[in-house]
């Protein structure tokens, strides 16, 4: 089945690092994908819906320029938390839309800011 | 009012009997409609997909769709301790190539041995 890879799984860092995490589709070309933040025990919320080849679609919200999304080709979009703080610590989730008409998710990273 | 609902729970079920969870929603003209299972600490994966009004069934899941009423539930025969964990409700905007999903809080079940 569809495969939706994203790296690094855990990531603990310190304040004002920046972190990159990357989302690709691993047997299926997805010109669409989307990036979620989930608090513990909460919904998932999304965050941007990314669009191969131009500019993403930021929630009502969402700093664009605190979360930077590239979704350069078909099978990679990546997004990028500039200049992170403890209270962006989350889990950030991709997915990308299936034929099927559902949303398939990657693993999630867990972003720990210290 | 949220646009997805669900009961949080928990909703804890004896292990071989069938579990019942619902959403409702507010957009009436929602198209699609998805359940997503989710473990603790672990990304959602998707179980059932449904879009058009009554049942269907994949194995020990049966997805329910009633367009009238704004509901949509899932039933789990045979539940098993592998099934406890957090069900998440998701709907489809209407609007033709909107692919965004609006997500329910979400269901804990507990399956009890």
């Amino acid at each position: 089945g569809a495969v939706v890879s994203q790296h690094p799984s855990w990531v603990i860092c310190k304040s004002g690092t920046s972190v990159k995490i990357e989302c690709r589709s691993l047997d299926f070309q997805a010109t669409t994908m989307f990036w979620y933040r989930q608090f513990p025990k909460q919904s998932l919320m999304l965050m941007a819906t990314s669009n191969e080849g131009s500019k993403a679609t930021y929630e009502q919200g969402v700093e664009k320029d605190k979360f930077l999304i590239n979704h350069a080709s078909l099978t990679l979009s990546t997004l990028t938390v500039t200049s992170a703080h403890p209270e962006d610590s989350s889990f950030y989730i991709c997915s990308a839309r299936v034929s099927d008409r559902g949303q398939h998710f990657g693993d999630g990273t867990r972003l720990s800011i210290l | 009012q949220k646009e997805v609902e669900q009961n949080s729970g928990p909703l804890s079920v004896p292990e071989g009997a069938i579990a019942s969870l619902n959403c409702t929603y507010s957009d009436r003209g929602s198209q699609s409609f998805f359940w997503y299972r989710q473990y603790s600490g672990k990304s959602p994966e998707l179980i059932m997909s449904i879009y058009s009004n009554g049942d269907k069934e994949d194995g020990r899941f049966t997805a329910q769709l009633n367009k009238a009423s704004q509901y949509v539930s899932l039933l789990i025969r045979d539940s098993q301790p592998s099934d406890s964990a957090t069900y998440l409700c998701a709907v489809n905007a209407a609007n033709f190539g909107n692919e965004k999903l609006t997500f329910g809080t979400g269901t804990r079940l507990t399956i009890i041995p």
